[in-house]
């Protein structure tokens, strides 16, 4: 079975930075996707993981360990378009299908 | 690179019809097709998997003869939503990933389905 856990809220100010934790146990791990979800829109990929350590794109990075089933999200720079829900997804072997949390909602404000 | 589309985005329809949406990769061609529901607040849940070529594997408690999913070639699939009722009024997402070895899937800007 799959158990994804991540805070269900966040709240940040423009210009800071934020750091959105997942924990998670799932059987045949793949890797870890992070997607953001505007509200009444779908998802959008914003980094996938398979190996441990930081990856870093932009204002965005992504950790991974797989060891500890755990991963994070450091959103830096924050801008009011960043307010969203962050979903992390590990992904399963075999047919690699995703499994998605309840998804953090980030609230950046002025 | 990687868009997906889906349409409709939006449908209305009445208890008891049957609702298609389309999904398009437009400009991948995708092996694998994935078939999501979302409610309000609620997480993403995988309906299930679509293979082109082949029959759609199903999730546990997802009715397969209720939700029919063809995947006939490899830029598009669909999803009926047989003798639909209230309850299934949900906002429908599709996602497609291009190749076997290739994780990552892309999300079509999903179908918001109201059902009186």
């Amino acid at each position: 079975g799959q158990n994804i856990d991540q805070p269900t809220e966040m709240t940040a100010t423009e210009g800071a930075i934020v750091q959105i934790n997942c924990t998670y146990q799932t059987s045949g791990f793949n890797g870890l996707f992070w997607y953001q979800q505007h509200a009444g829109e779908a998802p959008t990929f914003l980094s996938y993981n398979v190996l441990d350590g930081l990856e870093e794109k932009g204002r965005f990075s992504s950790f991974l360990s797989r060891s500890k089933g755990y991963s994070y999200l450091l959103l830096k720079e924050l801008q009011m378009k960043d307010s969203a829900s962050y979903l992390c997804a590990p992904s399963n072997s075999g047919y690699s299908t995703l499994t998605f949390g309840k998804g953090t909602m980030l609230l950046v404000s002025p | 690179g990687a868009v997906v589309s889906q349409h409709p985005s939006r449908v209305i329809c009445k208890s008891g019809t049957s609702v298609k949406i389309e999904c398009r990769s437009l400009d991948f061609q995708a092996t694998t097709m994935f078939w999501y529901r979302q409610f309000p607040k609620q997480s993403l849940m995988l309906m299930a998997t679509s293979n082109e070529g082949s029959k759609a594997t199903y999730e546990q408690g997802v009715e397969k003869d209720k939700f029919l999913i063809n995947h006939a070639s490899l830029t598009l699939s669909t999803l009926t939503v047989t003798s639909a009722h209230p309850e299934d009024s949900s906002f429908y997402i599709c996602s497609a990933r291009e190749r076997a070895l290739q994780e990552t899937q892309y999300f079509g800007p999903g179908t918001r389905l109201l059902v009186l």
